[in-house]
């Protein structure tokens, strides 16, 4: 089973500032992995897939890179909204798995 | 508009069955391939099955192999999954999932004595 590590568990972020979250693979993945977005109480969205490909309706200060078994999740300018439990998961390999989310909170 | 709405969660004892149910609508439910993904309460995001457009392939988790069976029905639309054996490590809310892109709001899962 390949394992997702992100990093790091909890992100502390004033609104308008950059933020970056990280996630690791146990193997390659290729480019197979998205990135989804989840407020309490509301079902994940999806960001990314890909690794680097907006998915539809997402803003352009949500962008996706790397491949293999390294990929960064970057925030350009923090809004109000963007506040929340954000997850990389991997769809290259059975099991398909989710890393352990990374909190964006507000500083 | 893509629309995947799940149902059939519920209270259940331990040992016992549930069968969910997952209404997509929006798009053309036989070319996509379905997944099914639960979050324990509190917990992050746990895969649990998955079945191809055509169901020539099947996968589950190892935490759920051989308890649940996953199945869709392509002239209604619907994507089910069968739950069996179930456990207290079951608890969760599912979420059905058209391929990786499109979520449901999920459907509770309760199982407890």
């Amino acid at each position: 089973e390949i394992v997702m590590t992100q990093s790091p568990a909890t992100l502390s972020v004033s609104p308008g500032e950059r933020a970056t979250l990280s996630c690791r693979a146990s193997q390659s993945v290729s480019s197979s992995l998205a990135w989804y977005q989840q407020k309490p109480g509301q079902a994940p969205r999806l960001l990314v897939y890909g690794a680097s490909t907006r998915a539809t309706g997402i803003p352009a200060r949500f962008s996706g890179s790397g491949s293999g078994t390294e990929f960064t999740l970057t925030i350009s300018s923090l809004q109000s909204e963007d506040f929340a439990v954000f997850y990389c998961h991997q769809y290259n390999n059975w099991p398909r798995t989710f890393g352990q989310g990374t909190k964006v909170e507000i500083k | 508009e893509v629309q995947v709405v799940e149902s059939g969660g519920g209270l259940v004892k331990p040992g016992g069955s549930l069968r969910l149910s997952c209404a997509a609508s929006g798009f053309t439910f036989i070319g996509y391939s379905m997944n099914w993904v639960r979050q324990a309460p509190g917990k992050g995001l746990e895969w649990v099955s998955y079945i191809s457009s055509s169901s020539s392939s099947i996968s589950y988790a190892d935490s759920v192999k051989g308890r649940f069976t996953i199945s869709r029905d392509d002239a209604n639309n619907s994507l089910y999954l069968q739950m069996s054996g179930l456990r207290a490590e079951d608890t969760a809310v599912y979420y059905c999932v058209r391929d990786i892109d499109y979520w449901g709001q999920g459907t509770l899962v309760t199982v407890s004595s």
